[in-house]
Order: C-alpha cells, then sequence, then structure tokens
C-alpha cells in the first residue's frame, strides 16, 4: 500500500488556468505538508497543516492554498497560473514531534506552458 | 530558527571508493536529522535519522552518518560507492521552530560514481 500518494503524477497545463493536486496519506499522521521543488533541485516549504493550524511560507503567493477535506487529505489548489509556477510538487505528511521522519509522495511534475 | 548547509553542491567519486557527503546544521533546540535519496525523475527515501539515540547511525544501503555535536555537523558516509548511488542527497533538519516542527532541507548534494 502505498503511504503517501499523490495525483496527478504529471500535469500540463495553460498559463491562467486553475488546476489542483490531489494527496492522501494513509499512515494515520497529523501533519501534512506541500513542499515545491525547483530546477535546482531545491526543496521549499510551501505549507505546514494539522488539524489546529496551518503554517503558510510567506513566500508563497495566494494563488496558491491547502484545502484539507479531513485528516488523512491536503489538496493543493493553485490559481491564474503562471511559467514560474511549472516545477515538482511534493506532498508529505508526518507525526507533529521532532523525532520522526516525514514521508514524500511521488512528486507532481507541473508545466505550464 | 533552524537551516542545514549542504557544504558541497556536487561530489564526485569513483566506483568503489568511499563517500563524503558533508551537512552542518543550525537549530535553537535539540534537533532531529535525517538524509534523504532521491534517485532521478523519483521521490525521496530516507536513508538514516538520528533523534537523540546513538551519536552514529546506520541506514540503508551500507550508508552511515555521525552527529557531533561540538562540531553542529552530520555527515553521511559509505565505505564504498556503487553506481546505483549516484543520486541527489538531502540533509534535513527537524527542530521546534516557532511550536512548529517543518522540516528544513539542505539544498542538495549531487553524487556522480564514475565507473
Amino acid at each position: 500500500d502505498t503511504a503517501v500518494s499523490q495525483t496527478p503524477k504529471y500535469l500540463v497545463t495553460q498559463m491562467g488556468n486553475d488546476k489542483s493536486i490531489k494527496c492522501e496519506q494513509n499512515l494515520g499522521h497529523d501533519t501534512m505538508y506541500w513542499y515545491k521543488q525547483d530546477s535546482k533541485k531545491f526543496l521549499k516549504i510551501m505549507f505546514s497543516y494539522n488539524n489546529k493550524e496551518l503554517i503558510i511560507n510567506e513566500t508563497v503567493p495566494n494563488r496558491f492554498s491547502p484545502k484539507s477535506p479531513d485528516k488523512a487529505h491536503l489538496n493543493l489548489h493553485i490559481n491564474s497560473l503562471e511559467l514560474g509556477d511549472s516545477a515538482v510538487y511534493f506532498c508529505a505528511s508526518s507525526l507533529r514531534g521532532s523525532g520522526t521522519e516525514a514521508f514524500f509522495g511521488q512528486g507532481t511534475r507541473l508545466t505550464v506552458v | 530558527a533552524q537551516s542545514v548547509t549542504q557544504l558541497d553542491s556536487h561530489v564526485s567519486v569513483s566506483e568503489g571508493t568511499p563517500v563524503l557527503l558533508r551537512c552542518n546544521y543550525s537549530s535553537s533546540y535539540s534537533p532531529s536529522l535525517f538524509w534523504y535519496v532521491q534517485h532521478p525523475n523519483k521521490g525521496l527515501q530516507l536513508l538514516l535519522k538520528y533523534t537523540s539515540a546513538a551519536t552514529l547511525v546506520k541506514g540503508i544501503n551500507g550508508f552511515e552518518a555521525e552527529f557531533k555535536k561540538s562540531e553542529t555537523s552530520f555527515h553521511l558516509t559509505k565505505p564504498s560507492a556503487h553506481m546505483s548511488d549516484a543520486a541527489e542527497y538531502f540533509c534535513v533538519v527537524r527542530g521546534e521552530a516557532g511550536g512548529s516542527y517543518i522540516p528544513t532541507f539542505g539544498r542538495g548534494t549531487s553524487l556522480i560514481v564514475h565507473p
């Protein structure tokens, strides 16, 4: 069974469109994350969310918004897509405490044309 | 605040020779530290983790890392590189930062293995 799964794996879309990436974890974790990996492989946190608080990286444009229907899901919505949004987006989950590792999905490669 | 510095963006070794990937961290509290590996066009796989138990940590595929608090380092080593080790490696710190424990990534080290 896949621990953290995200869909789609590839997403090609035009500028100005609105798109969503879905993420689900079956590990019983209480915290989920979205990371953006740029062309230089750097992984930057975008959001951290548990059932109590949402932490937003202040550098993330407000066109990006996380939505969590329940503890096992954290979807990423992107409005008015721009060329610079092209990247690989990773979903992850963990328990809140510092001693546990985060588990990552396989990534979604978003290409904006 | 917490941060991780991976001292080399690229490391090139010959197959069968030792591997050393360097990582220094900064954290206000006793952190947990992790190494992840990413093969081309793949997701992130945990290699090993340090969580305040033994300072020498053994991971998968023959990798190990030593936590040195005095040097704020957590370098990753392997005695003998294999072609399949060629990948991107990330050092990650996780410590209390403003009430959250968000995993913070280093910029990554690309390991190149020559035949």
